[in-house]
């Protein structure tokens, strides 16, 4: 069965860095593009960022770009985000999705992330 | 960076046709397919609609979607109870390289 399963959320300060993790069941995680969206509190869906099959391509909403970095373990078969300088504005429910716009689009429940003080 | 609008809402009695719309650009919806999602808050998100009008298996044949230009739209007819959820329209923008969702539509049935 297709599970995936966030992990790694939480309260942080502002300037804080945080790591989400994505585990991927049911499938290679190597054989699909891979994305986290976020979604603030009250605001609608925000993609985040996405990495290509092989890792070759990475691309970043710009309000992240230059903070957030997301990669992927093979052998772990995992998704990562890396957050640093992490702002209020941050703070949002982030997904972790597979093929966000194809017919074998999955998502994760979600990890919630809190940047306050 | 939500270059995609939609209606904040939408309604109808049940048995209904609702029809959001989503309004976008050359550099998105111009060039690349439009996908659909639905969205319950505290759940995750589903894809309802990719590649402008195709339905993933599961999804019943009262959604369906359509695009011309720089827009597109999302119907539902036969409208029931339970498609009362937020729904996003998106596709990727390929001046901003990044994957826009739209501004999402809350749809009440009545």
């Amino acid at each position: 069965e297709v599970q995936l399963v966030e992990s790694g959320g939480g309260l942080v300060l502002p300037g804080g860095s945080l790591r989400l993790s994505c585990v991927a069941f049911g499938f290679t995680l190597n054989d699909f593009w891979m994305s986290w969206v976020r979604q603030a509190p009250g605001k609608g869906l925000e993609w985040v960022a996405n990495i290509k099959e092989d890792g070759s391509e990475k691309y970043y909403v710009d309000s992240v770009k230059g903070r957030f970095t997301i990669s992927r373990d093979t052998a772990k078969n995992s998704l990562y985000l890396q957050m640093n300088t992490l702002r209020a504005e941050d703070t949002a429910v982030y997904y972790c999705v597979r093929a966000v716009g194809s017919s074998s689009s999955w998502w994760g429940q979600g990890t919630l992330v809190t940047v306050s003080s | 960076q939500s270059v995609l609008t939609q209606p904040p809402s939408a309604s109808g009695t049940p048995g209904q046709r609702v029809t959001i719309s989503c309004s976008g650009s050359n550099s998105n919806i111009g060039r690349n397919p439009v996908n659909w999602y639905h969205h319950l808050p505290g759940t995750a998100p589903k894809l309802l609609i990719y590649t402008n009008n195709q339905r993933p298996s599961g999804v019943p044949d009262r959604f369906s979607g359509s695009k011309s230009g720089t827009s597109a739209s999302l119907a539902i007819s036969g409208l029931q109870s339970e498609d009362e959820a937020d729904y996003y329209c998106a596709a990727w923008d390929g001046s901003l390289k990044a994957y826009v969702f739209g501004t999402g539509t809350q749809v009440t049935v009545l």
